[in-house]
């Protein structure tokens, strides 16, 4: 059984970092053509791609937030850490993390962790 | 303002078929990318119910197709139940912005 979880702070302050982790189970960041991306959905908006990264580490970044990410890996704790500088309220958002399946720019998301949503205010 | 289409809301009564387009362009869509599909239920993380076009996960009742022609596709629900009633997306690549989320369908059951 694949799973995913993310973890991180629910409150930031205008300007700060967000820290996010995706700890998963059931399939290995080190197996060939596999990889982890983030997704966010404001409160009663559209989800949006933000990050993923591959086995091999090639790391790929929405373009419109690509100045603001940093998505790594930790394949012997199973974990990819996505990183959002200077946050500001329209970053409120539930963030996903799911595993990428299929061929490069084919691929799609499945399964997704539960989502955690992370408010920003001051 | 996404760079897939999708129609905000549609409706069906129960049993009835229901179709939710995705309209894109000759970046994504239109390139020869797949298109996939996730529902939604309500306070729920997106469960992916299409993918490559037309292929169904497994467990996912052959009520639920999708089709690609041109620049769009679509998703057809045959026999609507209430359990249907959530959101759909679709998502595909885009040559110039990656991944690419449609701004999302609510279905409603009558």
């Amino acid at each position: 059984q694949i799973t995913l979880k993310e973890s991180g702070p629910t409150l930031v302050k205008p300007t700060q970092t967000l820290t996010l982790t995706c700890t998963f189970s059931g399939f290995s960041l080190s197996t060939s053509g596999v990889g982890v991306g983030w997704i966010r959905q404001p409160p009663g908006k559209a989800l949006e791609w933000l990050a993923l990264i591959y086995w091999n580490d090639d790391k790929r970044y929405s373009p419109s937030l690509k100045s603001r990410l940093t998505i790594t890996k930790d394949t012997s704790k199973n974990q990819v850490v996505l990183t959002m500088t200077n946050m500001d309220p329209v970053d409120t958002a539930t963030y996903y993390c799911a595993r990428l399946v299929g061929p490069d720019h084919d691929n799609w998301f499945d399964p997704w962790g539960q989502g955690t949503l992370v408010t920003v205010s001051s | 303002q996404s760079v897939l289409t999708q129609p905000p809301s549609v409706s069906g009564a129960p049993g009835q078929r229901v179709t939710i387009s995705c309209t894109g362009s000759s970046s994504n869509i239109g390139a020869g990318y797949d298109v996939h599909w996730y529902q939604q239920l309500p306070g729920t993380a997106p469960k992916l119910l299409i993918y490559g076009n037309s292929n169904r996960p497994s467990g996912v009742p052959d009520r639920f197709s999708g089709s690609k022609s041109g620049t769009s596709a679509s998703l057809a629900i045959t026999g609507l139940q209430a359990e249907d009633e959530a959101d759909y997306y679709c998502q595909s690549y885009d040559s110039s912005l990656s991944r690419v989320f449609g701004g999302g369908t609510k279905l409603t059951v009558l």
